[in-house]
């Protein structure tokens, strides 16, 4: 059964900083791997999306990578911003009949100005 | 990327009442999929939608508790019968769209006095 963890489970950092958010999963046979935003109370927002064949992908300040033999994926922010604090889920596509997305537990993630 | 409208955004119920919330989608799409986010915790998928069959039930989610209809490609609603305080969540709708990414709406915060 694949399980997803994203450590840290919450981060607190001064503007400016670069930060690295991880996500592990248990069983390497995904068809993806895909980053979210979540504001507190509110849906889900997609950052990136790394299909199983790429090692990653780069949208702005933001670069996804992906190791999945290792069964790892980073989140790199690059110089942080206050507007960047909100909740960071990764999830995975299971390959198999249904493509289920199994999510993380998330990273809270607050910028201090 | 798909558009999805979710209604309503936020809601307080009494208990033992139902509370019926629609997904709207700018686009058929053939897959829909309602998931549910308890205070704290990360996202569980609660069932998958297709147009012109049944609902697909995961595990401990079941269609008298969660009634759903999808009656064309565009449109399904999740009903949160007989509600209890322990079904206060978010709810979410999302859908994929092309290369298998998922978009979500922006959710429906349920709180059951």
């Amino acid at each position: 059964k694949q399980e997803v963890t994203q450590i840290p489970a919450a981060l607190s950092v001064p503007e400016g900083e670069n930060l690295v958010l991880n996500c592990s999963f248990t069983d390497s046979a995904i068809y993806n791997l895909q980053w979210f935003r979540q504001d507190p109370g509110k849906g889900l927002t997609s950052l990136l999306l790394i299909q199983s064949s790429q090692r990653e992908q780069t949208s702005g300040r933001l670069n996804a990578s992906l190791d999945k033999s290792s069964g790892r994926s980073t989140l790199y922010i690059a110089a942080s911003q206050p507007g960047d604090s909100a909740t960071y889920l990764c999830a995975v596509r299971q390959r198999g009949a249904t493509n289920k997305l199994i999510f993380g537990t998330g990273t809270l993630l607050a910028v201090q100005p | 990327s798909a558009v999805i409208s979710q209604k309503p955004s936020r809601d307080i119920c009494q208990r033992g009442t139902s509370l019926t919330i629609q997904c709207q989608v700018d686009s058929q799409v053939t897959m829909m999929f309602w998931y549910r986010q308890q205070p704290g915790q990360s996202l569980t998928l609660i069932a998958t939608a297709n147009q012109g069959s049944e609902a697909t039930y995961e595990s401990g989610f079941v269609i008298d508790k969660f009634p759903i209809s999808r009656p064309n490609l565009t449109f399904s609603t999740l009903t949160v019968s007989n509600m209890s305080p322990e079904d206060s969540s978010i709810y979410l709708c999302s859908v994929d769209g092309l290369v298998t990414e998922a978009f979500f709406g922006q959710g429906t915060r349920l709180t059951v006095v």
